[in-house]
């Protein structure tokens, strides 16, 4: 069966530190795979979203980017973390082609302070 | 601008009566549009999908309804339990072919026993 794996569950950073996110998925090969903000009183924010190794797109315009450097690796990043970057980080995959069913993880609570 | 509405923040029920949450859109042609449950601290979690050409869907004590014409969709919990309390959450996309899932804020539900 498949699974998601993200890690860590919770991280506190200094304003202006690096970040690194790491999900991986097992059981599928050629997933989709997705990243969510979720800020407190939001809804879920599309980051980024893969389709295969290499190839990214991104949602929104800011200081944070994704890799994905293995066919079931996705990787999220910033070089410097804004207060703003604070949330609940959730890496998701699908099954490949479009108007598939995300599968979440459970999630990093990241707070910048 | 497109827009994704849930009609209330918070829905109180009394266990064993149907619950009845709603989901608007304007500027979206969706080709499918899915309803998620999402836990405390959790990632959320699929309940079930509807395409545009499909008027309703049943899942044991759930049953969505999805009209294109109104834009709305209707997604039912039968005999609620107080278990069924969480935020319930619809997601659509961006059109056929899309690989982008967008969501709502949620509706948190609290069955009371």
């Amino acid at each position: 069966s498949q699974t998601i794996h993200q890690w860590p569950a919770t991280l506190v950073q200094p304003v202006g530190s690096p970040l690194s996110l790491e999900c991986t998925v097992e059981g599928t090969s050629n997933p989709n795979l997705y990243w969510y903000r979720q800020a407190a009183g939001r809804g879920l924010q599309l980051l980024f979203y893969s389709v295969g190794i290499g190839q990214i797109s991104s949602e929104v315009p800011q200081n944070l980017s994704a890799s994905r450097p293995q066919d079931r690796q996705f990787i999220l990043s910033s070089k410097k973390l804004l207060l703003s970057d604070s949330g609940f980080y959730l890496c998701a995959w699908s099954e490949q082609g479009a108007g598939e069913k995300l599968f979440f993880g459970s999630g990093t609570q990241l707070s910048v302070l | 601008s497109q827009k994704i509405e849930q009609n209330s923040e918070a829905l109180n029920i009394q266990e064993g009566k149907t619950a009845t949450l709603t989901c608007n859109y304007t500027n979206y042609s969706p080709a499918y549009l899915q309803w998620y449950r999402q836990d405390p601290g959790r990632g959320p979690v699929f309940l079930l999908l509807i395409r545009e050409n499909e008027k309703e869907k049943r899942k044991e004590r759930l049953k969505v309804t999805f009209d294109t014409t109104l834009k709305q969709s209707l997604f039912h919990i039968t005999a609620s339990q107080p278990a069924d309390s969480a935020t319930y959450l619809c997601a659509l996309d961006r059109g056929a072919g899309s690989y982008q899932l967008t969501f709502g804020k949620g509706t948190k539900l609290s069955v009371i026993p």
